[in-house]
């Protein structure tokens, strides 16, 4: 099995700030990587697939970079409505698998 | 609009067994692979079974033997039947779509969820 693993596990930050979380996977999955947010008792919401095409509707302060091994999110200038939790996911084989997560919270 | 809706959810004692349900519109539902996620409280996220548009399926080791998936086109409904239900399986149990790009699915909608809840 694939597994990812995200880094911080949980950060602080001030809206306006610019902030990237990291997702490492123990194999190559060359760019079959997502990124979800999530907000308490809400379902999960596409971000980002392909590791860094923007999801429909998505706001292009969202950006997502990487392939391989090594992924980033980051969020250019954290607004109030992006306190959350983020998890990356690989989706190029089964059993799919997520990062546990990272929690944004308002400094 | 791209809508799911899960149903089913209840409190069952451990051994148990119910089925979930996702009612899907606002898209083909048959072009599209669907797929079932959970989340224990407080955890994080846990997917649990697949479901290609011809009926090809893929689950968990943690479920195998114990849940299948299913899926009815002419209802556009998504199922998840589970048996023999542990404490470990509380979770809320979200159906997400799937959009395969370069032959690869990801998940680009998610239902609100129903929770499960294995108790005595």
């Amino acid at each position: 099995d694939i597994q990812m693993t995200q880094s911080p596990s949980s950060l602080s930050a001030s809206v306006g700030d610019r902030v990237t979380i990291t997702c490492r996977a123990s194999q190559g999955i060359s760019n079959y990587l997502a990124w979800f947010q999530q907000k308490p008792g809400k379902a999960p919401k596409s971000l980002i697939y392909a590791a860094s095409s923007l999801q429909s509707g998505v706001p292009s302060k969202f950006s997502g970079s990487g392939s391989g091994t090594d992924f980033s999110l980051t969020i250019s200038s954290l607004q109030p409505e992006d306190f959350a939790t983020y998890y990356c996911q690989q989706y190029t084989s089964y059993p799919l698998t997520f990062g546990g997560g990272t929690k944004v919270e308002i400094k | 609009e791209v809508q799911l809706l899960e149903s089913g959810g209840d409190l069952v004692q451990p051994g148990g067994s119910l089925r979930l349900s996702c009612a899907a519109s606002g898209f083909t539902f048959s072009n599209y692979p669907m797929s079932w996620v959970r989340q224990a409280p407080g955890k994080g996220l846990e997917w649990v079974s697949s479901i290609g548009g011809s009926g090809d399926t893929y689950y968990a080791d943690s479920v195998k033997g114990r849940f299948t998936i299913s899926r009815d086109d002419s209802k556009n409904t998504l199922y998840l039947q589970v048996n023999g239900l542990r404490a470990e399986d509380t979770a809320v149990y979200y159906c997400a779509k799937s959009l395969v790009v370069a032959a690869r699915g990801y998940f680009d909608y998610w239902g609100q969820g129903t929770l499960v809840t294995v108790s005595s």
